[in-house]
């Protein structure tokens, strides 16, 4: 089942621009991770930020995490048409028998044009 | 070395028929998932591997749906008597099980597609 909503669904901006999604979940978390998606196939791990963590950044990408809020927001900065996929952020409980397994969002689908 | 593979990348099948989705994860990873993503349900979580054992197969939909994992390595994932609603994207995941390994490496994913 899905854990929570991702907004804005649909995300359309120019080539520079920062591009910001947002991920609500519900139960408590281990960590939080970013996912991307191209063509609606295999995932790519972009940052991963522990339940004890607020602020992580990767090049280009920012995460923070609010978990009073149960909640999380993606920034990709200065944005290329090569951003343009579908992403998704996917939750780890603080369950031990969790296993690590990924509960999913439902996703923004980014399109960043030239 | 090699990233996660899966094949077929894609099948098609008439309802009814039985499919079978392999996965080879990639080397010494010692975790492996499966996940499904369809339009109506999003990603979702089916089975996990620990090893040659799955102690969590809490998102397998149905007891059609059935998954070994031989040699610590290759999984295969089964679909008998396939349904409509069974047409899906599914994804196979492996990590290495050290701890603060956490990141999971798909496979480019199985489309199945149930006539």
């Amino acid at each position: 089942s899905q854990q929570g909503e991702e907004d804005p669904q649909a995300l359309s901006i120019q080539e520079g621009e920062n591009a910001t999604m947002n991920c609500s979940y519900k139960t408590s978390i281990n960590n939080l991770q970013w996912y991307r998606q191209n063509s609606g196939r295999g995932l790519v791990h972009l940052i991963l930020i522990r339940s004890n963590e607020r602020e992580k950044h990767s090049g280009r990408l920012r995460v923070t995490l609010d978990t009073s809020k149960k909640s999380s927001s993606l920034l990709i900065t200065a944005s290329r048409a090569a951003d343009t996929a579908s992403y998704f952020c996917a939750t780890v409980s603080e369950r031990g028998t969790s296993y690590g397994k990924l509960t999913f969002g439902q996703g923004t689908i980014l399109t960043v044009h030239p | 070395g090699a990233g996660v593979s899966q094949s077929p990348s894609n099948k098609v099948t008439e309802k009814g028929k039985d499919v079978e989705l392999r996965c080879d994860p990639i080397s010494g990873h010692t975790a492996l998932y499966w996940y499904r993503q369809s339009l109506g349900q999003g990603l979702e979580f089916l089975i996990y591997f620990q090893g040659n054992s799955a102690p969590d197969k809490s998102g397998l939909p149905s007891d059609r749906f059935s998954a070994e994992r031989t040699g610590g390595s290759v999984s295969t994932l089964t679909i008998q008597r396939t349904q409509q609603e069974d047409s899906a994207v599914y994804l196979c995941a492996s990590r290495p099980r050290r701890g603060g390994q956490e990141t999971q490496y798909f496979g480019p994913g199985t489309r199945l597609l149930v006539l």
